[in-house]
Order: structure tokens, then C-alpha cells, then sequence
């Protein structure tokens, strides 16, 4: 079964600066895709990105950049310029790509991110 | 707004009884899933319908069960409710059946007293 580790479970960023928030997971799989959630205050759970395994590439989306190291089995997240509506609980998850548990995500245990003006 | 819809938003019941949570997917989604939010256990899979058959299933108790109805919504039935069950209830939708991208609804917060 594969599993996802967030070891942060908080971290504090000043506004405009940058904050990295670590993932890994365990995974047997060569096929699988992964995610960064955003879950503010609202409980409301909102995409930020997502990495395809096979893309060597790292996703980048406007502020929101992912270090995807697959042989490390390690997805970290990067927020630049930080926002106060970035404070909210990061999640990241794992999708199988196949198999019985095929479009199952699995998710870490969440990173609380505060952003400080 | 994910175009994912759930009711009731909020939900308060007693030990021992039955309710039923409702999602409604984004348009043309043939996926459901279902996630249950609790502080000791995180987010979890329960399970996972696309276009009406059930397709993957996770830590789901037997006495929870969910269908998924020809016009694609779907409905997760839970029974016997213990305390334990208090949790938020997620429902997301996809395209198709797995590698989509998974898009949540607001979820239903259930409290067993």
C-alpha cells in the first residue's frame, strides 16, 4: 500500500517571502500521479497543482512550483511570494495510475501553513 | 467553486441511526468518490463509482454503503452511527475513471451525539 509522509506538520511565512513545504511517499508503482490540496478555513478542499510521474518536468503553477524527485520518492511544494490567503492546511496526495485502486488518493497527514503580514 | 455539490452542508444525529449524504458531480464527471475527514484518521478513501459501478473501495465500514444513480449522483448511506463517525464527508468527481484530476465538493460535517 502506499503511503504519504508530511513531516512538517506546521510552518510560518512572512508575507512576500517563500516557504517550501516537504512530501514524500512510498510507492512500487512507476505510473502514479501526485497533488497539492489546499484546505482553508472553509474545509473547502482546492487544488494548487499536479505532477504526472512520467514528466521529468516540474509542474509550475503562477506562484505554486513543485521539486518532484521521483528516485527520491519526494514532492515538495513552493509557495513564492506569500499571501495571507495562502494560510490554510496543505495536503499532499498520491493517485494510483492503475490496479484495483485505481484513481484512489491517498493523502498525507497535512502541513498547517500560517502566513504572517 | 468546484462545481461539485453536496447536502446537507451540516448534519447532527444521535447513536444508532441511519443517514444519507448526497453529491452531485460537475457536469459530464462520470466519477464519484467518497473521503472521510476525521482528526484521528486524516483523509481516507472510502469508495469510488464511475457511471454507476462501483470501482475501487478503500476503508469503508460495512455499515456504510454508497450507490451511484443513473443521472450520476450519488449517495453514501451510514448506518449504526457510533460517535466515532462524527467527521467531515468529502465527495469529488473526475472525467473519467481514475487519472483525472479529482475536483471536491464542499463536503457535509456530520456530528454523532
Amino acid at each position: 500500500a502506499q503511503t504519504v509522509t508530511q513531516s512538517q506538520p506546521e510552518m510560518s511565512v512572512q508575507e512576500a517571502e517563500t516557504v517550501t513545504l516537504s512530501c514524500t511517499y512510498d510507492t512500487s508503482e512507476s505510473d502514479y500521479y501526485l497533488f497539492w490540496y489546499k484546505q482553508p478555513p472553509s474545509r473547502q478542499m482546492i487544488l494548487v497543482i499536479r505532477q504526472e510521474a512520467y514528466k521529468q518536468q516540474n509542474a509550475t503553477e503562477n506562484r505554486f512550483s513543485v521539486n518532484f524527485q521521483k528516485a527520491a520518492k519526494s514532492f515538495s511544494l513552493k509557495i513564492s511570494d506569500s499571501q495571507l490567503g495562502d494560510a490554510a492546511m496543505y495536503f499532499c496526495a498520491y493517485g494510483n495510475a492503475g490496479g484495483t485502486s485505481y484513481g484512489k488518493l491517498t493523502f498525507g497527514q497535512g502541513t498547517i501553513l500560517t502566513v504572517h503580514p | 467553486d468546484s462545481g461539485v455539490t453536496q447536502t446537507p452542508k451540516h448534519l447532527i444525529t444521535a447513536t444508532g441511526q441511519r443517514v444519507t449524504l448526497r453529491c452531485s458531480p460537475r457536469s459530464g464527471d462520470l466519477s464519484v468518490y467518497w473521503y472521510q475527514q476525521s482528526l484521528d484518521q486524516g483523509l481516507q478513501f472510502l469508495i469510488q463509482y464511475y457511471n454507476g459501478e462501483e470501482r475501487a473501495k478503500g476503508n469503508i465500514l460495512e455499515r456504510f454503503s454508497a450507490q451511484q444513480f443513473p443521472d450520476l449522483h450519488s449517495e453514501l448511506n451510514l448506518s449504526s452511527l457510533e460517535l466515532g463517525d462524527s467527521a467531515l464527508y468529502f465527495c469529488a468527481s473526475s472525467g473519467g475513471s481514475g487519472r483525472e484530476t479529482q475536483y471536491f465538493g464542499p463536503g457535509t460535517r456530520l456530528l454523532v451525539l
